[in-house]
C-alpha cells in the first residue's frame, strides 16, 4: 500500500535551517511528484511547492522562494524539504503528499504523510 | 495567484441534513478543483479531483459541482464522521492555492 512518512518534529531557533523528510513506498517513486503543504497552528492549509521525482524539477511558493529547496532521493524513495533562515511564522505542520495527475491541468494530492511539525521559537 | 474563497467560513448542521459548501476562484479555472475533508489532529484527505469525480473509496453521498470559477461540495444525508474542515483547492496553475476552509459543525 502507498505510505508517506515523514520525520519527526524539529525544534529551530530564528535564522536556523530545517530539513524535513518523507520515504515513500508502494509505488513507482518517479511516476509521481510531491508536493509539500503547511498548516500554521488553527490555521488553513498553504501550498508550500513541488517537485517531479522523475525529473527534479521545482516550483516553489513566492513566500518561500529563495529560502526553500526542494530534492529527491530515488535510491531511498525519499524526498526531502530543506527551509533556510527560518522564521517564527513558519511555525507549522509540514505534510508532504502525493501528486496525483488526472488529466489536463488536474492534480490532486492522493495520499498524505503524517505531518512534521516545526517550532521556531528563541 | 489565483485567490480562492470559501463560503460560508462555518456551519452548523444535524446527522441527516443535506449541506452545501462553495468555492469560487478569483478567475476561471476550468475544472481544476480539488475538495479536500481534515479532521483535527490528521492529515487532510482528497474526496473530489476535477470538480466532481469521487475519489476512490469516499462515499456517494459525497458529491461536487462547478466549473469556470463557481464551485460546490455537496454532502447528502451528513453522518457524524463527516464533521470536519472541507478545503478546495485549484489546480489550474501554480501556486495550487487552497480556500481558507469550511468547518462543519454538530448543531
Amino acid at each position: 500500500q502507498v505510505q508517506l512518512v515523514q520525520s519527526g518534529a524539529e525544534v529551530k531557533k530564528p535564522g536556523a535551517s530545517v530539513k524535513v523528510s518523507c520515504k515513500t513506498s508502494g509505488y513507482t517513486f518517479t511516476t509521481y511528484g510531491i508536493g509539500w503543504v503547511r498548516q500554521a497552528p488553527g490555521q488553513g492549509l498553504e501550498w508550500v511547492g513541488w517537485i517531479s521525482a522523475y525529473s527534479g524539477h521545482t516550483n516553489y511558493a513566492q513566500r518561500v522562494q529563495g529560502r526553500v529547496t526542494m530534492t529527491t532521493d530515488t535510491s531511498t524513495k525519499t524526498v526531502y524539504m530543506e527551509l533556510r533562515s527560518l522564521r517564527a511564522d513558519d511555525t507549522a505542520v509540514y505534510y508532504c503528499a502525493r501528486d496525483s495527475y488526472c488529466g489536463g491541468d488536474c492534480y490532486s494530492f492522493d495520499y498524505w504523510g503524517q505531518g512534521t511539525l516545526v517550532t521556531v521559537s528563541s | 495567484d489565483i485567490q480562492m474563497t470559501q463560503s460560508p467560513s462555518s456551519l452548523s448542521a444535524s446527522v441527516g441534513d443535506r449541506v452545501t459548501l462553495t468555492c469560487r476562484a478569483s478567475q476561471s479555472i476550468d475544472r481544476y478543483l480539488n475538495w479536500y475533508q481534515q479532521k483535527p489532529g490528521r492529515a487532510p484527505k482528497v474526496l473530489i479531483y476535477a470538480a466532481s469525480s469521487l475519489q476512490s473509496g469516499v462515499p456517494l453521498r459525497f458529491s461536487g459541482s462547478g466549473s469556470g470559477t463557481d464551485f460546490t461540495l455537496t454532502i447528502n444525508s451528513l453522518q457524524p464522521e463527516d464533521f470536519a474542515t472541507y478545503y478546495c483547492q485549484q489546480s489550474y496553475s501554480t501556486p495550487r492555492t487552497f480556500g481558507q476552509g469550511t468547518k462543519v459543525e454538530l448543531k
